[in-house]
């Protein structure tokens, strides 16, 4: 059974850098089949996509975001990482890290981390 | 890009109905493109319907899509109280390359 789990710092201040880690188990992230995918969702509002890695390293990012956005992957670790800066308010959201299967769903879902950005 | 309008926005239904939730795309999608989730509090989403009628594993029989074009619609028989829940759907291919709908809540 795959499984993801998302860590990293769960308040991070105005201008500086959001980073986040997702770690996956019961599967390899070198997978030929799937992409590795961060979505995002502010508290009582709707999914935002923010974008998506290969394990080759391929990535492709949402338009809105990115200039601020950097995937990372590591696959000697099974990680994939997020980082987003010059966070505002904005950008305090629940975090997931997914799995994209046949680029086209996500049919597995960490459990969420949420980020607060705050002074 | 791609918008996807989902209505109702709430849904009130009892146990043992049916219940039916459309979701509306600004331009045509792909049905291979067009998935629905189900959400509940505190929890991550879960992948119901791929494809369009495509059930994923461990989904009940219950739970079916259809849909073709900009118009397609999730469908819930036999309601149970833990099918109260958020729904989404999602495509894939415009870019953005996914987006999602605004969600359909469902009380039971």
């Amino acid at each position: 059974q795959v499984q993801l789990q998302e860590s990293g710092p769960g308040l991070v201040k105005p201008s500086q850098t959001l980073s986040l880690t997702c770690t996956v188990s019961g599967g390899s992230i070198n997978s030929a089949t799937y992409y590795w995918s961060w979505i995002r969702q502010p508290a009582g509002k709707g999914l935002e996509w923010i974008g998506r890695i290969y394990a080759s390293g391929s990535t492709n990012y949402n338009p809105s975001l990115k200039s601020r956005v950097t995937i990372s992957v590591d696959t000697s670790k099974n990680q994939f990482s997020l980082r987003l800066s010059s966070v505002t308010a904005a950008d305090t959201a629940v975090y997931y890290c997914a799995r994209v299967v046949t680029a086209i769903s996500f049919d597995y879902w960490g459990q969420g981390t949420l980020v607060t950005v705050s002074s | 890009e791609i918008v996807l309008t989902q209505s109702p926005g709430t849904l009130s239904l009892s146990p043992g109905e049916r219940a039916t939730v459309s979701c509306r795309a600004s331009q045509s999608v792909s049905s291979s493109f067009l998935a629905w989730y189900q959400q509940k509090p505190g929890q991550a989403p879960r992948l119901l319907i791929y494809g369009a009628s495509s059930r994923a594993t461990g989904i009940p029989d219950r739970f079916s899509g259809s849909g073709s074009g900009t118009d397609f619609t999730l469908s819930i028989s036999r309601l149970e109280p833990e099918d109260s829940a958020v729904y989404y759907c999602q495509q894939y291919g415009s870019s953005p390359l996914y987006t999602f709908g605004q969600g359909t809540k469902l009380e039971i």
